[in-house]
């Protein structure tokens, strides 16, 4: 298995608050990506990165930001959450971006 | 039409059948094609590649038909641990694959 991890794995917290999400690579993987999965939604694309201090928006990125300061890491942050950001966040890797993406364990985030 | 369709199902099917899903795409600049597979509560995980007409892997094939824009996946003698849901990807021509929502396949002893 691509080594990837996210952390936390699982978070509840309240409306307004900020809260970071943290990706964490092994594999020296350029391309970099976070995902939202919602039931009848799929897997949405919010924000990739194409190397260090390189991102990009993705489809629904509203509410969220990101940083990649190194190779290994990104970051998601929602400055401040909302209860229609209660989801399930994937981060990705990919080396040469438009190819086979390899996924992290997941992140369930609850807003209350 | 949305960039990436999948029938969600569930497609039902008894262990030893094959069951085949279609994933139609629009964008006719896609050159790589991925299928994943998604067990519930879990991270997709990449099932097969398909970078020219087809690919083979074991019980799984991918076929591709550029002509008509669809790709798709057959699994033979389907196993309980089949069961899943099965994501299409085409790549896009930049770096972002777009994903369809995914066709849910439950194998039954």
């Amino acid at each position: 298995d691509a080594g990837i991890t996210q952390s936390p794995r699982h978070k509840v917290t309240e409306t307004g608050t900020p809260v970071t999400l943290r990706c964490h690579q092994t594999e020296n993987h350029r391309y970099m990506y976070w995902y939202r999965q919602d039931p009848g939604h799929g897997l949405r694309l919010i924000h990739y990165s194409y190397g260090v201090k390189d991102t990009d928006k993705g489809e629904v990125s509203d509410g969220y930001s990101v940083s990649r300061s190194k190779t290994e890491d990104f970051l998601l942050t929602l400055e401040s959450a909302t209860s229609s950001q209660t989801s399930v966040y994937f981060c990705a890797i990919s080396d040469r971006g438009d190819y086979e993406q390899y996924f992290g364990p997941g992140t369930r985030l609850t807003v209350t | 039409r949305k960039e990436v369709e999948q029938d969600p199902g569930p497609f039902n099917v008894p262990e030893g059948a094959t069951v085949a899903f279609n994933c139609t795409y629009s964008n006719s600049a896609s050159q790589s094609f991925f299928w994943y597979r998604q067990d519930c509560r879990k991270e997709p995980k990449l099932l097969m590649s398909v970078y020219s007409s087809g690919n083979e892997d074991g019980r799984f094939t991918a076929q591709l038909n550029r002509a008509s824009q669809y790709i798709s996946l057959l699994i033979r003698d389907s196993k309980l641990s089949d069961s899943a849901t099965y994501l299409c990807a085409p790549s896009g021509g930049s770096y972002i694959p777009t994903f369809g929502r995914g066709t849910s396949l439950i194998v039954h002893p």
